[in-house]
């Protein structure tokens, strides 16, 4: 069975540093991997995904994650957080399994 | 575009009540699933519908009912409400395997 994990309910940065949302995933065979964000009282919307090829991918809004296929690890990350980053964060694998979801707050 | 589309926004049921959460999709999709989402549970799936004319169970399918229509739509049905069922249920649809899914924009359904 594939499924996922965000191993942190919350997460606090400061605008301006670097963030980090954790996910790891537990498939057979090559992953299909995803990110998507949700705002307050409105349905997900995606980021970004990993298929194949380049272990790094870059999506919207300025994330990147990295796939680390040792560690079964697919974390979301940004260099420089905003406040209006500050949202509910899913990890999703190809069978469409979501996380618990991870809530992300930039503190100003 | 309007993408997937869930009516209605919100609903209050009574216990015992029956209600449909109706859905339909205008991207062509082949895949479409409905969801309930709670808090610390994150998302979790009730029913699915690989293609037209398929469903099959998801995470959570108790107390649940599902009809693929036809290739737009896809309906959520709780034949007998119960409080245990108050949450926010998302549809969302998507073509191939490994492409994004598109979420509507949820339904509040409390059962009192």
């Amino acid at each position: 069975a594939q499924s996922v994990a965000q191993p942190e309910d919350q997460v606090n940065v400061a605008e301006g540093n670097p963030l980090t949302v954790k996910c790891t995933y537990s498939v057979s065979g090559n992953p299909y991997l995803f990110w998507y964000v949700q705002y307050p009282n409105r349905g997900l919307q995606f980021l970004l995904k990993y298929i194949t090829g380049d272990n790094l991918v870059k999506g919207s809004y300025g994330f990147e994650a990295e796939f680390n296929k040792s560690q079964t690890s697919f974390h979301l990350k940004k260099p420089s957080a905003l406040v209006s980053d500050s949202a509910l964060y899913f990890c999703a694998v190809g069978n469409m399994r979501f996380g618990a979801g991870t809530r992300l707050t930039v503190k100003p | 575009n309007a993408g997937v589309t869930q009516t209605p926004k919100f609903q209050v049921l009574k216990t015992g009540q029956s209600m449909t959460l109706q859905c339909a999709q205008d991207m062509n999709h082949n895949s479409m699933y409905w969801y309930r989402q709670d808090p610390g549970m994150g998302l979790r799936l009730i029913y699915y519908s690989a293609s037209e004319g398929t469903t099959d169970k998801g995470e959570v399918p108790n107390g649940y009912n599902v009809s693929r229509l036809n290739k737009r739509e896809f309906s959520l049905r709780l034949e007998s409400a119960a409080p245990s069922q108050t949450s926010v249920y998302f549809c969302a649809s998507t073509g191939v395997s490994g492409n994004t899914i598109y979420f509507g924009e949820g339904s509040w359904l409390t059962v009192v």
